[in-house]
């Protein structure tokens, strides 16, 4: 159970260009997801936190106009890196919680959309 | 400010060794604290975490940590490592009733033969 997939696993796209990641829970309802992004042999790096139905929270120093995200259902949350330009190519990695109980604060991790902007 | 340290960048073992992964961390109050491992490429998967209670905690694949408040420590360990087992490990923590994951800088494992 707690499975959470992202798509595409791949993507290239050309500098200037949107591209549109999404992270589905599959077996569970998500109040909260989470984007990170993970540079090479680097650690994860929190985006944003977003909650069903409410505006996503950035850590600072994200854009949130250049990385717009959506949390429209339980079991969905969109990252559209708008304009986008090579600097933005990197891994980035979804994870959802589960709504109640102590999982609440387990976090069920996508296996990552990789970015190439040319 | 709340942080999670892995000391240790990079570590290798023979395989059939002993290993103990590194993870302290600096919080108000006692956090809850999950280890991951990552492959090459791909995303976490959970190895196990610690909320309360006993404070050695049972894994997959082999994998035991220790939570020792007096050393704010989470230690990962596993008697007997395997090939497989290379990859990058994460130790993580969030305060209880906030569920933000800070993220230890990562150690990576090699294996060798």
């Amino acid at each position: 159970g707690a499975v959470v997939s992202q798509h595409p696993s791949w993507v290239i796209c050309k500098s200037g260009t949107s591209v549109k990641i999404e992270c589905r829970s599959l077996d569970f309802q998500a109040t909260t997801m989470f984007w990170y992004r993970q540079f090479p042999k680097q650690s994860l790096m929190l985006m944003a936190t977003s909650n069903e139905g409410s505006k996503a929270t950035y850590e600072q120093g994200v854009e949130k106009d250049k990385f717009l995200i959506n949390h429209a259902s339980l079991t969905l949350s969109t990252l559209t890196v708008t304009s986008a330009h090579p600097e933005d190519s990197s891994f980035y990695i979804c994870s959802a919680s589960i709504a109640s109980g102590p999982s609440t604060y387990e976090q069920y991790f996508g296996p990552g959309t990789r970015l190439t902007v040319t | 400010a709340q942080s999670v340290t892995q000391p240790d960048i990079h570590i290798t073992v023979s395989e059939g060794a002993s290993l103990e992964l590194r993870c302290n961390y600096s919080y108000g109050a006692t956090p809850y604290l999950f280890w991951y491992v990552q492959s090459p490429g791909q995303g976490l998967q959970l190895l196990l975490k610690y909320f309360s209670g006993d404070t050695l905690v049972q894994g997959i694949k082999g994998f035991e940590a220790e939570f020792k408040r007096s050393q704010s420590s989470f230690n990962l360990r596993k008697p007997s490592v395997h090939w497989s087992d290379a990859a990058e490990y994460f130790c993580a923590g969030n305060s209880g009733g906030y569920n933000k994951l800070i993220f230890g800088a990562g150690t990576r494992l090699a294996v060798h033969p």
